[in-house]
């Protein structure tokens, strides 16, 4: 059973416009939240990160959500640039960290 | 600074053959992890190591195993090679939550 859902696989946007990606968990034990950004042939880089203890965090263009009572995160990119299209994978870590759980990711596809 | 890096980039194995994939990060970080990546999944750890001289199962740890070497360095070795290992195997290390990763390695066993 996934813990870590990102029920899209792909999402496509306009220049300019906004990109949002959701993320959804089942383990109310998980108390970090983080979003990767990966290119073909590279591995994830960190993108931005929440705790558990706040509901907002930004990043110049990224700001991520999280709704703890509905088991829910969201990244939000304003604006969205070509050189977004990536694949962004949601993870998820419990207490201690070691053992993150990340989704199956969104294939993010920016059209100029 | 090389931050993580992995070798080989890619490989092709026979069923039944053995080999390791090494990683090294320059980052003098405590903690380092392996994933594989496969088409749907995301990435699944497979084994991790807290600190230098110790290293725990992760979620998919059969038919793998693994030794950190020393702080810098942690191999995966697969004994005896099977199809269903054919998969993008990441490396990565943290100091605390954020995990950096290296490129990856490609291996298809046949």
């Amino acid at each position: 059973d996934q813990q870590v859902k990102q029920n899209s696989p792909s999402l496509s946007v306009q220049e300019g416009r906004i990109s949002i990606l959701n993320c959804d968990y089942t383990n109310s034990m998980f108390d970090y939240f983080l979003w990767y950004k990966k290119y073909p042939a590279e591995g994830p880089t960190f993108l931005i990160s929440i705790s558990s203890i706040k509901d907002k965090n930004e990043d110049g263009r990224f700001t991520v959500f999280l709704n703890k009572s509905a088991k829910h995160l969201s990244l939000h990119i304003v604006p969205s640039q070509p050189g977004d299209s990536a694949v962004y994978f949601c993870a998820a870590s419990p207490p201690g960290g070691f053992k993150t759980i990340f989704g199956a990711g969104t294939r993010l596809f920016v059209k100029a | 600074n090389a931050g993580v890096t992995q070798t080989p980039k890619f490989q092709v194995l026979k069923t039944g053959q053995s080999m390791t994939l090494q990683c090294a990060q320059d980052m003098n970080h405590n903690s380092m992890y392996w994933y594989r990546q496969d088409p749907g999944m995301g990435l699944r750890l497979i084994y991790y190591s807290a600190s230098e001289g110790t290293t725990d199962k992760g979620e998919v740890p059969n038919g793998y195993n693994v030794s950190r070497l020393n702080k810098r360095e942690f191999s995966l070795r697969l004994e005896s090679a099977a199809p269903s290992q054919t998969s993008v195997y990441f490396c990565a290390s943290t100091p605390t939550d954020t995990q950096y990763f290296g490129p990856g390695t490609r291996l298809t066993v046949l």
